[in-house]
């Protein structure tokens, strides 16, 4: 079956960075373009951006373009998303997640707080 | 960017009644939208897509309906375990999926 395990919470510093991992197995990972979503406290979902686990290209919403990456490991079923420059303001809970032109499967999420 | 639109914010509501939640998008996006619901302290769940495509595993209480610019999820009766959040969001840009920003039906 499709799983997509994510790597654990983390605190970090404002201005730090972060990066989270959500390893990818039951299917082809390069079957399914992988997604980032992100909820923060009490608050809805955010779209953060997507990887073509494939060719490894990239795009990124525009709030987060300077500061957001996605990579992907293929060798391992691997994306990685790392965000830059944190602020109090990016304590959310980051969730990966796949399918076919929705989101089928997700991650258990991961909670990453900024605080000093 | 389109924008989705959700209403009402919080749905009050008796188990066994009838849930009509409604999305509105900024612009047409055809029949690309989806629901999820989503319980406290889990990941999202795919409910229905394409505006009215029960996903696999969705109770046929659950009914999606609209085009273009406006959308309604429909719960027929309220069982206990549907009292949670849900969201729609749209395909028709996609890569750039939006969501909306969430109705609560809770237990009144």
């Amino acid at each position: 079956q499709v799983q997509l395990v994510q790597s654990g919470a983390e605190v970090e510093n404002p201005g730090a960075s972060v990066k989270v991992s959500c390893k990818a197995s039951g299917y082809s990972f390069t079957s399914y373009y992988i997604h980032w979503v992100r909820q923060a406290p009490g608050q809805g979902l955010e779209w953060m951006g997507i990887i073509n686990p494939g060719t490894g290209s990239t795009t990124y919403a525009q709030k987060f373009q300077g500061r957001i990456t996605m990579t992907r490991d293929t060798s391992t079923s691997t994306v990685y998303m790392e965000l830059s420059s944190l602020r109090s303001e990016d304590t959310a809970v980051c969730y990966c997640a796949t399918g076919g032109d929705y989101y089928d499967y997700w991650g258990q999420g991961t909670l990453v707080t900024v605080s000093s | 960017e389109i924008v989705l639109t959700q209403s009402p914010a919080t749905l009050s509501l008796s188990p066994g009644e009838r849930a009509t939640l409604s999305c509105r998008a900024s612009q047409s996006v055809s029949s690309y939208l989806a629901w999820y619901q989503q319980k406290p302290g889990q990941a999202p769940r795919l409910l229905i897509y394409d505006a009215s495509n029960r996903a696999t595993g969705t109770p046929a209480r659950f009914s999606g309906s609209g085009s273009g610019t406006d959308f309604t999820l429909t719960i027929s009766s309220l069982e206990p375990e549907d009292f949670a959040v849900y969201y729609c969001q749209q395909r028709s840009n996609w890569p750039r999926l939006t969501f909306g920003g969430g109705t609560k039906v809770e237990i009144k």
